[in-house]
């Protein structure tokens, strides 16, 4: 079956860094997003992957490693408004989204 | 501003009695998608439209079905709607399908409530 798995819950401080992982196993690959979702909100386009390495849009970073079917979102600089849910999601061979549950960031000041 | 809308934003309707969810779109994508999230769970696709070619998901209950009668507007009908119905509906649009880069951008979900 496919499977994506993120950490339920983070917790981190603002004006710090957080790592919040995601691992994988889809049939094919065709890139991997990240999207954060507010709460009662939808969700809004993060970042793509489809090629190992990191993408760096601001305060905001996005690494893959399709070997190890595997990918991380970097949040810097932490703010208040960061706290939300962060949802990867992997493209399959069929280009469906196959979504992870999500994780849920708290920001403490 | 190009968007996604949805209407209404809540919803509250009675067991059993149908109730529809409309989306609009001005990005001009050819593709439209309606998912149901429940609270801290993945969205689950239940069908989606590219152009008029419908797609339905082979776990989507019969008691859903969608409409779109042109490129702009889509709608989702829940014939019979249960309590276990009451999630958060998501619209999302993409320019095409089939293309690993193509990204879906959301509307602002419709909140169902069965009573």
């Amino acid at each position: 079956g496919q499977n994506i798995d993120q950490p339920t819950e983070m917790t981190a401080t603002e004006g710090a860094i957080v790592q919040i992982n995601c691992t994988y196993q889809t049939s094919g690959f065709n890139g991997l997003f990240w999207y954060q979702q507010h709460a009662g909100e939808a969700p809004t386009f993060l970042s793509y992957n489809v090629l190992d390495g990191l993408e760096e849009k601001g305060r905001f970073s996005s690494f893959l490693s399709r070997s190890k079917g595997y990918s991380y979102l970097l949040l810097k600089e932490l703010q208040m408004k960061d706290s939300a849910s962060y949802l990867c999601a992997v493209m399959d061979s069929n280009y469906q989204l196959i979504w992870g549950a999500g994780t849920k960031l708290i920001i403490k000041p | 501003d190009a968007m996604v809308i949805q209407n209404p934003r809540y919803q509250v309707t009675q067991f059993g009695k149908p109730v529809t969810l409309s989306c609009s779109q001005t990005l001009n994508h050819n593709v439209m998608y309606w998912y149901q999230q429940k609270s801290s769970q993945a969205p689950k696709l239940l069908f989606h439209y590219y152009d008029k070619d419908f797609n339905n998901e082979a776990d989507t209950p019969d008691n859903f079905q969608s409409r779109r009668p042109n490129t702009s507007f889509c709608f989702l009908d829940i014939r019979s709607p249960g309590l276990g119905d009451a999630a958060m509906y998501l619209c999302a649009t993409s320019r095409v399908r089939g293309q690993g880069s193509d990204t879906q951008y959301f509307g602002p979900g419709t909140r169902l409530t069965v009573l």
